[in-house]
């Protein structure tokens, strides 16, 4: 199985920071990593598709980047609806695995 | 609109079993891959169960093979999840996801339902 760890667990933001939160495989995934955002309470967004690729409707902050192993999802200018835990997931073999989730807190 | 409903959570003593359902809408439900994802409380997401679109390919995680079983009525827009031989470590919510193996995202999601083994 493909091992996701993300980095850090968690950290805290002001409004308006630029945040970065990465995603290592534990073997290479090419470009098939996903990101999904989590609110409290409610069920996972997709974010971003296929390394890089914005989902529809998904405000242009977010960018994601990387291929083979590394790879990283930047929000540019926190807003306060993004705090919430986000989760990368390899789409590259079964079993589907997720990254242990990044809880973005206010500062 | 994408909508994904699932229903049939609830209360179940080790070693039981409970039946999950999904219904889809706002898309050709038999055009996709269908997934169940669960997170235990207070945990992460776990990928759980992924059917194709005709029923002729599942896959699974190991720690369910055996007990828990996907399946899908395309004519009733719906996903199902069979679990038997229920324990504590399956106590989790739920999720019904569009998408699977051959899109590998999961771009739409149900509001899940939980389910708890106690006794």
């Amino acid at each position: 199985d493909i091992q996701m760890t993300q980095s850090p667990s968690s950290l805290s933001a002001s409004v308006g920071d630029r945040v970065t939160i990465t995603c290592r495989a534990s073997q290479s995934i090419s470009s098939y990593l996903n990101w999904y955002q989590q609110r409290p309470g409610k069920a996972p967004k997709l974010l971003i598709y296929d390394a890089s690729s914005l989902q529809s409707g998904v405000p242009s902050r977010f960018s994601g980047s990387g291929s083979g192993t590394d790879f990283t999802l930047t929000i540019s200018s926190l807003q306060p609806e993004d705090f919430a835990t986000y989760y990368c997931q390899q789409s590259s073999s079964t079993p589907r695995t997720f990254g242990q989730g990044t809880k973005v807190e206010i500062k | 609109e994408v909508q994904l409903v699932e229903s049939g959570g609830g209360l179940v003593q080790p070693g039981g079993s409970l039946r999950l359902s999904c219904v889809a809408s706002g898309f050709t439900f038999s055009n996709y891959w269908m997934s169940w994802v669960r997170q235990a409380p207070g945990k992460g997401l776990e990928w759980v169960a992924s059917m194709n679109q005709g029923a002729s390919e599942k896959y699974y995680v190991d720690s369910v093979k055996g007990r828990l079983t996907i399946s899908r009525d395309n004519a009733k827009n719906s996903l199902y999840l069979q679990m038997n031989s229920l324990r504590a470590e399956d106590t989790a919510v739920y999720y019904c996801a569009r998408g699977g193996v051959t899109a590998g995202r999961f771009d739409y999601w149900g509001q899940g339902t939980l389910v708890t083994v106690s006794s």
